[in-house]
């Protein structure tokens, strides 16, 4: 079993549409957690880090349930320029496990 | 700050040739990681380092790879003889500590011929 899991997509959504991305994982002892977005052909870039409480950081909105163990990435008003590749990533101390992705296409 | 460098951003290579791949991490990072990218297994951790001292090299896929770590300010990885099946993107990321995330370089594409 993977340590994170994520569905690859692609999520095609009209500009403007709310879309929300879920990252289940396997570890319960997993102490922190990322999402991280790539765009094509370059290096995956850190988008914001999530938190127990929820947290918000302009149109993107990231959150924790470790009861079941997911992390979920919400994006309101979807702009063209929101394409790429959303990856939630997970620690185990020092060790950061990638979700293989969730590819996003944001159409005119 | 200048974040992670890694060269040569491109390498093309024959089979069986030997590759060396480079990075610096960030200056105060006391955790380096090489990853390798494909579209048919996404991001593999191969190696990761703490404080130079390597912890998991469980990833390495066999001993054509190897990785050093001389110093806190740069990382070889190495594979001796090259494959077709090594053509990927290498990435090396540093982190400061695991509540912080990685920092990663614009990776080496590298392509055996």
């Amino acid at each position: 079993r993977k340590e994170v899991e994520q569905d690859p997509g692609p999520f095609n959504v009209p500009e403007g549409a709310t879309v929300a991305f879920n990252c289940t994982y396997s570890n319960s002892a997993s102490q922190s957690f990322f999402w991280y977005r790539q765009d094509c052909r370059k290096e995956p870039k850190l988008l914001m880090s999530v938190y127990s409480s929820g947290n918000e950081d302009g149109r993107f909105t990231a959150q924790l349930n470790r009861a079941s163990q997911y992390i979920s990435l919400l994006i309101r008003d979807s702009k063209l320029s929101d394409s790429a590749t959303y990856l939630c990533v997970v620690t185990d101390f020092n060790k950061f496990y990638f979700g293989s992705g969730t590819k996003l296409n944001v159409k005119p | 700050d200048a974040g992670v460098i890694q060269s040569p951003r491109h390498e093309v290579t024959e089979m069986g040739q030997e590759v060396t791949l480079r990075c610096k991490p960030i200056s105060g990072h006391n955790s380096l990681f090489w990853y390798r990218q494909t579209m048919m297994r996404g991001l593999e951790l191969l190696i990761y380092f703490n404080n130079n001292v390597p912890i998991d090299d469980s990833g390495m896929p066999e001993d054509r790879f190897s990785a050093k770590m001389p110093n806190a300010s740069f990382s070889t990885l190495k594979i001796q003889p090259s494959e077709p099946r090594d053509s990927a993107v290498y990435f090396c990321a540093s982190s400061g500590g695991g509540a912080y995330g990685y920092t990663f370089g614009s990776g080496t594409r590298l392509t055996v011929v």
